[in-house]
């Protein structure tokens, strides 16, 4: 069973569209992440939620926004989405906010 | 916003030595908590190895040993008896209670 999955793993889209990302934990932990991985391989956390309320929110532009429907979801929504915006974009999760975090496989975005 | 600088950008090591890499960090907090994780091409993040920053004994785990220098701030990962399957982007991680900080990466090329 996968521990953190996200949806879809990878996503062409055109310049000005809106995305979403989707992340699922079936490991019952109460916090989760989104980081950013730009091409360069640099990691920047972007959110963190714990049960659900937000606990870590970097300056991202506004056009990021997380949403957390319950503890075990949490998904990324993108408006207008620009050329800089490409990036492998990860969900993490951990039992509580300062453990050893899980991550998923990555989502590979595009934007052309 | 703390800072963590891993200062070798690629490193390299032969099949069955011991290799180790630099990681340090800035920090104003006393109690937080300290990563190794491994990004091999497949993507995926894994732990190699925690550190909490209030235990002075050097975290291991199996092949894997931190040097955890806390007055110095610096966390270095020691890889013994290198394998191929060793070979990935090793990222550095700082977890305060507010801020979450990665490095930016050192890639580990192992010879055979």
């Amino acid at each position: 069973d996968t521990a953190v999955s996200q949806t879809p793993k990878y996503l062409v889209t055109q310049m000005g569209n809106d995305k979403s990302i989707k992340c699922e934990q079936n490991l019952g932990h109460d916090t989760m992440y989104w980081y950013k991985q730009d091409s360069k391989k640099f990691l920047k956390i972007m959110f963190s939620y714990n049960n659900k309320e937000l606990i870590i929110n970097e300056t991202v532009p506004n056009r990021f926004s997380p949403k957390s429907p319950d503890k075990a979801h949490l998904n990324l929504h993108i408006n207008s989405l620009e050329l800089g915006d490409s990036a492998v974009y990860f969900c993490a999760s951990s039992p509580r906010t300062r453990e050893t975090q899980y991550f998923g496989p990555g989502t590979r975005l595009l934007v052309l | 916003a703390q800072t963590v600088t891993q200062s070798q950008p690629e490193m390299s090591v032969q099949e069955a030595e011991t290799v180790t890499l630099s990681c340090t960090y800035d920090t104003s907090e006393s109690d937080y908590y300290l990563f190794w994780y491994k990004q091999p091409p497949s993507r995926q993040m894994i732990l190699v190895i925690r550190q909490e920053a209030y235990k002075q004994q050097n975290a291991t785990e199996n092949r894997f040993s931190v040097n955890f220098q806390k007055a110095a701030k610096s966390f270095s990962l020691k890889i013994s008896d290198s394998q191929l399957g060793d070979a990935a982007m090793y990222f550095c991680a700082y977890r305060g209670w507010t801020d979450m900080r990665f490095g930016a990466g050192t890639r580990l090329t192992v010879k055979p």
